[in-house]
């Protein structure tokens, strides 16, 4: 059974730094790797999408990086703003047939102004 | 352009009573749909999803049952609701299996 596991669970940091939130899953054979953004009490809105035979992703100041060997990903956040403030989820897409995305419990990022 | 709608937005219901849940996705034709729901304090957990008109495959056994009566609506149901029901629930869909996930808004569910 795929496991998706997302360190660290919560992030404070000031405004302007860089950082980067981690994912690890259990079974590398995958479809792809989604990763979204959930606000408080509303739905998740898709910043990325790695395939498996893709090793990285960019959107704006967002990076992902996917390593299916390994079973890691990790999502780069550039110059971080109190707008990027939200909670941050890792999911995959399992292959062989099977469908529907396995989650992360999330990291919870704070960008202090 | 491809949208996903989800209704009601929120939703307080006694225990027995049942339930509808409805999604519906326009600009697009036989989409994936899904639906997932999120408890306090856990992820988010697949509950059923379809491939296609009358095609339900369940996740994980429970109080609830899902339809597609047409290709672009999913419907999440219960005969009688449980406290263990409250949760949010989130319906998706995607164009297959090599196209990302697009998610609905939405419904927070509490059962009292």
């Amino acid at each position: 059974k795929q496991e998706v596991t997302q360190i660290p669970a919560a992030l404070s940091v000031p405004e302007g730094e860089n950082l980067v939130l981690n994912c690890s899953f259990t079974d590398s054979a995958i479809y792809n790797l989604q990763w979204f953004r959930q606000d408080p009490g509303k739905g998740l809105t898709s910043l990325l999408l790695i395939q498996s035979s893709q090793r990285e992703q960019t959107s704006g100041r967002l990076n992902a990086s996917l390593d299916k060997s390994s079973g890691r990903s990790t999502l780069y956040i550039a110059a971080s703003q109190p707008g990027d403030s939200a909670t941050y989820l890792c999911a995959v897409s399992p292959g062989g047939g099977a469908d529907g995305l396995t989650f992360g419990k999330g990291t919870h990022l704070i960008i202090q102004p | 352009s491809q949208t996903i709608h989800q209704w009601p937005a929120t939703l307080v219901q006694p225990v027995g009573s049942p339930l509808s849940l409805e999604c519906t996705v326009e600009g697009t034709s036989n989409p994936n749909l899904y639906w997932y729901r999120q408890a306090a304090g856990r992820g988010l957990q697949l509950l059923f999803y379809s491939v296609g008109i009358g095609q339900i495959s369940s996740e994980v056994p429970q109080n609830l049952s899902a339809s597609r009566p047409q290709d672009r609506q999913f419907i999440l149901s219960s005969k009688k609701l449980l406290l263990s029901d409250s949760g949010f629930y989130l319906c998706a869909w995607r164009a297959g299996y090599a196209y990302g996930y697009t998610f609905g808004s939405g419904t927070r569910l509490t059962v009292v």
